[in-house]
């Protein structure tokens, strides 16, 4: 257990839609990233955030768009949903948020859109 | 952007065998290098790093290298175990003028034959 916790585990939705990832980093940790998984895509990137502030985007549709609480935690919102936002939605959690910090990733959200 | 490949797709070993999986990258500003070992519908987990001011690291049966140079790092896995059986992803950091970047490699899936 990395100490990443993230909600819901399973999200079945239809097209069109919009869902809410919840993502709590480990104690201490101040900096959460979010990375898409799709079986054609590998782990992709999206977006960073320390200390309530983003600090760096990837692949992020427009579609998407999150972000960080005083609490710390995460949330990654996806609207306008596609078939192939279908995917597992990972969030990870570091110290300090620098290119050289260990993260540590949740479990995910799997994602599943009919 | 940063270009990290990875090689094999796939790899099957005897039990008791050394595997191998290689990646390289294109962004000599890359200044981190994870490994992550995922087990099927579960989270990446890290299982080494290396970091740009080091040639090697080792620990236990798990050794990484960085030829930056050449831009090129390998894991090695010796005395495998059928655990080892999962999907190995590497990757590659640095800090950009917009914020961190991370990319992953495609993945390697590794099976240890008993």
């Amino acid at each position: 257990d990395s100490g990443v916790t993230q909600t819901p585990k399973h999200l079945i939705t239809a097209t069109g839609q919009r869902v809410t990832l919840r993502c709590s980093p480990r104690s201490g940790d101040l900096s959460v990233y979010w990375y898409q998984q799709s079986l054609d895509q590998g782990l992709q990137f999206l977006i960073q955030y320390y200390n309530g502030e983003e600090r760096a985007k990837g692949n992020i549709l427009e579609r998407f768009s999150a972000q960080q609480f005083p609490d710390l935690h995460s949330e990654l919102n996806l609207s306008s949903l596609e078939l192939g936002d279908s995917a597992l939605y990972f969030c990870a959690s570091s110290v300090q948020g620098t290119s050289t910090d260990t993260q540590y990733f949740g479990p995910g959200t799997r994602l599943t859109v009919l | 952007g940063e270009n990290v490949e990875q090689h094999p797709s796939t790899l099957s070993v005897q039990e008791g065998d050394s595997a191998v999986i290689k990646c390289t990258y294109s962004d000599s500003a890359s200044n981190y290098f994870p490994w992550y070992k995922q087990e099927l519908g579960k989270r990446p987990q890290l299982i080494i790093d290396i970091r740009s001011n080091v040639g090697e690291k080792k620990d236990q049966r798990i050794a990484v290298t960085l030829n930056k140079t050449a831009k090129h790092f390998s894991l090695h896995i010796t005395e495998t175990q059928p655990e080892d059986s999962a999907v190995y992803f590497c990757a590659a950091s640095r800090r950009g003028n917009t914020g961190n970047q991370f990319y992953f490699g495609t993945g390697t899936s590794l099976t240890v034959i008993p």
